[in-house]
């Protein structure tokens, strides 16, 4: 079956836009996390839902960064007023509640904000 | 907050040799250890895994040991092939009453590259 898919691939951006990262997760996947990896480093935790709701943002850098699940299948990370610092990979894994702990992570979005 | 520590950085070997990555985590709360390798500008692949009601976990070339006790968890791969060159991290997440949900927390990344 399709794995996690993220879109867009690749996104640039100019400093102070807003941006939208699409992610979809496995079918039949109720579990979903957001983390975000810069040059380097390992993946940072974002925030997690359990079906449409947030059960724990507390990696969220600030408050321009926000993200929805409203149908608890799609999510969208949304990043006002974008920073040069926010320039990393984007990635979203989905879990299965219930199934075991693996996470299956897509491809990430990267973000370059210029 | 857990804090994941991965040594070292880089890793260089001749194909046939062993490689070993260790990790140590801050959190005894922690009871899931997972590896995942990641080749340049592809999404992370979990390659093994253990719970910490186990200490030692084997597929194939690759294993996995944990010292609770100690709080650290190493990655042995043997007889490594130029296709295991990649970066791996390691990664602890804390899985209450049984629950999937577990957010991890990452190692820094080892870099392995394997000389044919």
């Amino acid at each position: 079956g399709a794995g996690v898919s993220q879109t867009p691939s690749n996104k640039v951006t100019e400093k102070g836009k807003y941006v939208e990262l699409r992610c979809d997760p496995i079918s039949g996947h109720t579990a979903l996390y957001w983390y975000r990896q810069s040059l380097g480093q390992g993946p940072e935790f974002l925030i997690y839902f359990q079906g449409t709701g947030a059960a724990d943002d507390s990696g969220l850098p600030n408050d321009r960064f926000f993200a929805v699940r409203p149908e608890g299948s799609v999510s969208t990370l949304k990043i006002q007023r974008t920073e040069r610092g926010d320039s990393a990979v984007y990635l979203c894994a989905s879990s299965l509640t219930g199934g075991g702990y693996e996470q299956f992570f897509g491809p990430g979005t990267r973000l370059t904000v210029l | 907050g857990e804090n994941v520590e991965q040594h070292p950085s880089t890793l260089s070997v001749q194909e046939g040799d062993s490689a070993v990555i260790k990790c140590t985590y801050s959190d005894s709360a922690s009871n899931y250890f997972p590896w995942y390798k990641q080749e340049l500008g592809k999404r992370p692949q979990l390659i093994i895994d253990i719970r910490s009601n186990v200490g030692e976990k084997k597929d194939q070339r690759i294993a996995v040991t944990l010292n609770k006790t100690a709080k650290h968890f190493s990655l042995h791969i043997t007889e490594t092939q130029p296709e295991d060159s990649a970066v791996y991290f390691c990664a602890a997440s804390t899985h209450a009453g049984g629950t999937s949900y577990g957010k991890l927390t990452f190692g820094q990344g080892t870099i392995l590259t394997v000389h044919p």
